[in-house]
């Protein structure tokens, strides 16, 4: 069974810039879940998917962040336009329903803002 | 909110125990979960405990929750130089969501 994807690996862009990054979940997952790790300070929650609909956003940092989730399946994580300080590493985590059970994480994207 | 803290670093010799503490301040959180990243990877579970618990063991890996203290450790016995990660605790912020919240990380080397 293939795990959460995500895409690009690495990502490099200038402030100002747009990026867009992918999250595969596992198939069949609902939940559907954003990280972010800043400058090897804590992993904090960004926003929670069931399936298309967005659960909970509280983490969002501000509203140069846009993320979705068409159709349930895919999710993308927008940063519009990008600044210095959101430079860090983006996990997703999928999940097969809301409770305890475990979050499976992707390898995360490393964003880099020069 | 929930906030989870650890201490950055840690340094053993092969073969011996390592201990990572981790100290959490919502009581009600009601599983606390240990996740290992190694170099270039996702974050993988290593293993968890539910709140009424307060100790679970699993091969090398013993956690013991300490509700009153609000305090988890994960014990790795027989340290092998693969161990050698970063080791994040995270709890369940069961409030509306089933948000993790993480701790830092604690990073493990291993001396040989």
């Amino acid at each position: 069974e293939a795990g959460v994807t995500q895409f690009p690996s690495h990502s490099v862009i200038e402030k100002g810039q747009t990026v867009t990054l992918r999250c595969d979940p596992i198939s069949g997952h609902d939940n559907l879940y954003w990280y972010r790790r800043v400058m090897g300070k804590e992993i904090k929650f960004l926003l929670h998917f069931v399936k298309e609909s967005k659960q909970d956003e509280s983490g969002m940092p501000n509203n140069r962040f846009l993320a979705e989730r068409t159709g349930g399946t895919y999710s993308t994580l927008k940063v519009q336009p990008a600044e210095l300080e959101d430079s860090g590493v983006y996990f997703c985590a999928s999940s097969q329903d809301g409770n305890y059970n475990e979050q499976f994480f992707g390898p995360g994207t490393r964003l880099t803002v020069l | 909110g929930e906030d989870v803290e650890q201490s950055l670093f840690l340094s053993v010799r092969e073969g011996d125990s390592s201990v990572i503490n981790c100290t959490y301040t919502d009581s009600s959180s009601t599983y606390l979960y240990w996740y290992k990243q190694e170099p270039g990877a996702g974050l993988q579970l290593l293993t968890y405990i539910f709140s009424n618990m307060d100790m679970k063991q699993d091969q090398r890996l013993t956690v013991l929750l300490n509700k009153k203290d609000k305090h988890l450790s994960l014990r790795i016995a027989d340290t092998q130089t693969g161990d050698s990660a970063i080791y994040f605790c995270a709890a369940l912020e069961g409030s509306g969501t089933y948000k993790y919240i993480f701790g830092t990380g604690t990073r493990l080397k291993v001396l040989a």
